[in-house]
């Protein structure tokens, strides 16, 4: 059974930046895995945000974006607004099947 | 517009079993898989598998297999999920989300989600 971690919390200020990364149990990620990165408010369906390591969805604002970074997926909030705190998945896939990441809570204060 | 619909809320006894729909329009449904991913109280989201619309082929995460099957109506654009065996363990929000197809295979996009159908097992 493949793991996904991500960090359990992260804080930033606002118009700060902060990078959540997400990593495989099974070894470094690569953009084999086709990293999806999704945005999750409470009481709310997730939103994709990020797909295949670094593509955008037309919807998604300019500050978020997506790569990889020493052997990890990675997504990086460049001028954090109030409105993105939330919690934020990664989803890996591994040849068939898929696994969520744990999921990072970012705070913004 | 684009959307995928699900059904409405189920209460269930254990042991009983559930069907959860999703229901896709406003874009081609063969042209997209559909995962469906549950999220318990407070909990992260789970994996639960896909389905090609296209042909109905299926993968399961091993934790459900056996116990879960993916099915779709073409003529209605609907995916289905059925759990059997329940408990309360899997009380829990299920999603249907998709992913583009490419070819016959799946391409690492997926984008749109349903907004969930929440089961209840007690």
């Amino acid at each position: 059974q493949n793991v996904v971690t991500q960090e359990p919390s992260l804080t930033v200020s606002p118009g700060g930046t902060v990078t959540l990364t997400c990593a495989s149990g099974a070894g470094p990620v690569t953009s084999g895995y086709w990293p999806n990165w999704f945005q999750q408010k409470p009481g709310q369906a997730p939103r994709a945000l990020i797909y295949s390591t670094s593509k955008k969805h037309s919807w998604t604002p300019a500050r978020f974006s997506g790569s990889l970074l020493g052997g990890k997926a990675a997504l990086t909030l460049s001028g954090a607004q109030p409105e993105d705190e939330a919690v934020y998945y990664c989803l890996l896939y591994f040849g068939g099947s898929y696994v969520f990441g744990t999921g990072t809570e970012v705070t913004v204060l | 517009q684009v959307q995928l619909v699900q059904s409405e809320t189920e209460v269930k006894k254990p042991g009983a079993s559930v069907q959860v729909s999703c229901k896709a329009s406003g874009y081609t449904f063969t042209t997209y898989y559909i995962h469906w991913v549950r999220q318990a109280p407070g909990q992260g989201l789970e994996w639960v598998g896909i389905m090609n619309p296209l042909g109905g082929s299926t993968d399961y995460a091993q934790k459900f297999k056996g116990r879960v099957t993916m099915t779709r109506d073409t003529s209605t654009s609907t995916a289905y999920m059925e759990l059997r065996s329940l408990s309360s363990d899997d009380t829990a929000v299920y999603y249907c989300a998709r992913e583009r197809s490419v070819g016959a295979s799946p391409s690492g996009l997926v984008d749109l989600w349903g907004r969930g159908t929440l089961v209840t097992v007690s």
